[in-house]
């Protein structure tokens, strides 16, 4: 099974300064794997995907994340934090399973902190 | 708005009841997925439907049921509540039944909190 660890539950960064929120994924064959953002009392939005096209992908808001095959990774990152990034994000790797069908496993999730 | 619509937002209700949320997927969109999010088990896939079939199957309760109907809205069912069912659970869908590039659109969520 495909599995995904986020190495931070908490990140703290000043506005204007740079965001990483760290992913390492566990899959037996090429991933896809996804950057969600949940604001508060919020559903989940996409910010970006990565489906084994280019290794760095563009999202929306500035955010990207490159896929890195020999470090199992898929850092999602920002030149300069905003106050509105303050929320929490998810990499999420993505199953097929048998009988057809789609099931996305959710890592634990980042809370990322915006200060002034 | 993302465009897949859950009812209702927020719930209260007692241990050992029956509720029913309800989801409306994106126009266009065939496949409708639960999940259950709470403070101890994070975000669980429940399980998801395809044009009216069940398709895959994640961590969902017995006491637990769920089905997608015609005009492709589905209703997840959850009886004999306990106080541990206390959580936020979404509905998403997306285009396809599989593959990596099937991106999944999610509602708001509804609250369900049982005391």
């Amino acid at each position: 099974a495909q599995s995904v660890t986020q190495l931070d539950s908490h990140v703290s960064v000043s506005e204007g300064t740079p965001v990483l929120l760290r992913c390492n994924y566990s899959s037996s064959y090429s991933p896809s794997l996804f950057w969600y953002v949940q604001h508060p009392n919020k559903g989940l939005q996409l910010l970006l995907k990565y489906t084994s096209a280019a290794t760095l992908v563009k999202g929306i808001n500035g955010f990207e994340a490159e896929f890195k095959k020999s470090e199992t990774s898929f850092h999602l990152t920002k030149p300069s934090a905003h106050m509105s990034d303050a929320a929490e994000y998810f990499c999420v790797v993505s199953d097929r399973v048998t009988g057809g069908g789609n099931k996305l496993t959710f890592g634990t999730g980042t809370q990322l902190k915006v200060e002034l | 708005d993302s465009g897949v619509t859950q009812t209702p937002k927020h719930l209260i209700t007692a241990t050992g009841q029956r509720v029913t949320l309800r989801c409306s997927p994106r126009s266009g969109d065939l496949s409708v997925y639960w999940y259950q999010q709470s403070l101890d088990q994070g975000l669980q896939f429940l399980i998801q439907y395809y044009n009216g079939e069940e398709r895959a199957k994640g961590n969902i309760l017995e006491r637990f049921s769920a089905q997608q109907f015609p005009d492709l809205h589905s209703e997840l069912n959850l009886s004999s509540l306990e106080l541990g069912d206390s959580a936020l659970y979404f509905c998403a869908s997306s285009p396809r039944r599989e593959g990596g590039a099937n991106v999944l659109t999610f509602g708001a969520g509804s609250r369900l909190t049982v005391l």
